[in-house]
């Protein structure tokens, strides 16, 4: 069954520590999406990568890093730098041209 | 600056009755339409889309309204269900597909509870 995973599903850290959260899909989208979900907020861009080995800034990319080594892989990495990192996070992908995205299940990510 | 405006946080309805939910735009270039549903603690799910080119697109008991000219569209379901409690996001996406200009630019949300 083709889809997009993320993991795990809740993650605690720290404060200053830097927490990675993994994205996997296998349905061969050429893009892949990092949002974070805050209450009132809707759905806010943190990054986007269009193709591998290439990614751009979103709307809240501070304190956030990516990288897009391979096509069914895109993590995140919430940093230290980060000061309000709880959240619920979602990860999506898209085909070239296509009109719409598929979500991953998400990952909500506490700081204690 | 939002480009994409879902003005109402919350609506209720009572099952069996029609819940309409409704998405204003600013941006023009704008050319496709989508709704998402999305319940707690799960990723959002496609609903329905509607091209810029049409006013109306109907799957089962969902219906999205687009009218250009006033920059809006709407989402009907007929009848409810209160397994359609979940939060709907209104999404648009720009015409000129490829770079920034290609992602999907989400509203905020509104949440849907559908009482028995």
């Amino acid at each position: 069954d083709g889809g997009i995973t993320q993991s795990p599903k809740y993650l605690f850290r720290k404060e200053g520590q830097n927490v990675t959260l993994s994205c996997e899909q296998n349905l061969n989208h050429d893009a892949m999406y990092w949002y974070r979900q805050d209450p009132g907020q809707g759905l806010r861009l943190i990054y986007y990568s269009q193709i591998v080995n290439d990614f751009q800034k979103g709307d809240i990319a501070e304190g956030y890093s990516v990288s897009r080594e391979k096509k069914e892989s895109f993590p995140l990495t919430v940093t230290s730098a980060q000061k309000n990192p709880t959240a619920f996070y979602l990860c999506a992908s898209s085909l070239e041209g296509a009109y719409g995205y598929t979500f991953g299940s998400g990952t909500r990510l506490t700081v204690v | 600056d939002q480009q994409v405006k879902q003005n109402s946080p919350s609506l209720s309805v009572q099952e069996g009755r029609i819940s309409i939910l409704n998405c204003d735009y600013t941006n023009s270039m704008f050319d496709y339409f989508l709704w998402y549903k999305k319940y707690p603690a799960e990723g959002p799910t496609f609903l329905i889309s509607i091209s810029s080119i049409k006013d109306k697109n109907e799957d089962g008991r969902f219906t999205v309204f687009l009218n250009k000219s006033a920059k809006h569209l709407s989402l009907h379901i007929v009848p409810s269900q209160p397994g359609d409690s979940a939060v709907y996001f209104c999404a648009a996406r720009h015409m000129n597909y490829g770079g920034s200009q290609g992602n999907l630019i989400f509203g905020k949300g509104t949440k849907l509870s559908v009482k028995p």
